[in-house]
This record gives structure tokens, sequence and C-alpha cells, in this order.
């Protein structure tokens, strides 16, 4: 059993530029769920994707979009990036079930630098 | 109401003590608290969790004390290790793995 993969690992981007960065969910998993952890602090939801739709967004502005694919695998794409956007960027895989979704597996992230 | 409030900052252990970081919330709604360790380069990965209707958790030293009434939970681990040197983070949220809110961390570090 594979567990989350995110590439790249490392992205260094300007201001204004737009970045993709990708995931590869736990195998039998159907949900994937986006986090941004901002140095020293906890990760804060972007957005979860279940069968290839958004279900639920937190407290990110319209230029945080993502896709989930047939395979399960989902993109975050970050359009006008910002010096703020510097953080560690976490995928999460998960099972869905019918009471909600199960536990939560986190990727290594992807480091994305904003200069 | 969203917020998840985590306690200490940072912690120092001497090895084979109780480390004990706390978490609380104001959500009522929140009925599955996990807790995740981050090593530094790396994601989250889960510790324990917990649901509601139980009090107390334990797997192997770790153990997550729930206490519904006062909306706080904590982690303890016992024996600690070097090895277990980390940052700790609890998280909350409704219907089992749906939007996880984390609190804001807690710096481990085990003194041999």
């Amino acid at each position: 059993e594979t567990g989350v993969t995110q590439s790249p690992t490392h992205l260094i981007k300007t201001r204004g530029q737009q970045v993709t960065l990708r995931c590869s969910s736990q195998s039998g998993h159907n949900t994937v769920s986006w986090y941004q952890q901002a140095l020293g602090q906890g990760p804060q939801f972007i957005f979860q994707y279940y069968r290839e739709e958004e279900n639920g967004r937190g407290n990110f502005p319209p230029r945080f979009s993502g896709l989930q694919f047939p395979n399960y695998s989902s993109e975050l794409n970050v359009n006008a990036l910002e010096l703020d956007d510097s953080a560690l960027y976490l995928c999460a895989s998960s099972f869905r079930l019918a009471a909600g979704t199960d536990t939560q597996y986190f990727g290594p992230g992807t480091r994305l630098t904003v200069l | 109401q969203q917020q998840v409030k985590q306690s200490p900052q940072s912690l120092i252990v001497q090895k084979g003590g109780i480390s004990i970081i706390n978490c609380a919330y104001e959500n009522t709604a929140f009925d599955y608290f996990p807790w995740y360790q981050q090593f530094p380069g790396k994601g989250p990965a889960l510790l324990i969790a917990i649901r509601p209707d139980v009090s107390e958790k334990k797997e192997g030293r770790f153990t997550i004390s729930f206490n519904k009434s006062a909306k706080q939970f904590s982690l303890h681990i016992m024996d600690s290790q070097p090895g277990d040197s980390a940052t700790y983070f609890c998280a909350a949220s409704m219907s089992y793995g749906n939007k996880l809110v984390f609190g804001a961390g807690t710096i481990l570090r085990v003194k041999s």
C-alpha cells in the first residue's frame, strides 16, 4: 500500500506567478483535502475534494482552486501568487464513509517560497 | 468558534518523564479529536484519536484524556524518549475527518 505522495518537494516562484501542486492519494482513498501550513503554525484547511467536486472550503480566496481526477489524485492551483502564500502545502487523503470520512493521512508536503 | 487552542507552545521534558499537552475547543459540534506528530520537513502523522463518547483512550505510551463538559482534551506521553522530540498538533472536526481544525502546535524536546 503506497502512502500519500506530493510533487514537487520544493518550489520557488515570484510574486504574481501561478503554481500547480500535485497529490496522489493513498491506495483505496477517495477524498483529498488540502491544507496550508505557514512556518510555526498549524495547518489551515483550504478545501476538500470528493468525487471530483469541491466538498467544503476554508477561508481562502478564489485564486486558490483545485481539481480531483478520476483516479482520485488532485491538484492545487494558486494564481497571482503573493508573498504570504509562502508555506508548506499539505495534501491529506481519506476514505469517505456513509457517516463522514475516515482518518486523514498526510503527504510530506510541498514547500512553496514566493519571492 | 472554529478555533482550537493549544498549550503550551513549547515543552522540555527529561527522558523517562511525562509530557502533557492540552487543547480546548468551543464548537460543541466537533466529534472527532485526533493528535498528529510532525517531524521537521515531514507531513503530520496521526498519533491517536478519540471521539467524545469515551473519556480516555490509550495506545502504547500515548493517552488522550477527554473532558466533554469542559471542552478540553489532552495528550499524555508516558516514558518520553528523545525520539519523541517533534511538534505535536491537536485537531478537531465534525463527522470524522472532514475539515480538520488544528491547534497552533507544541514543540516537544525530550532531553536525554
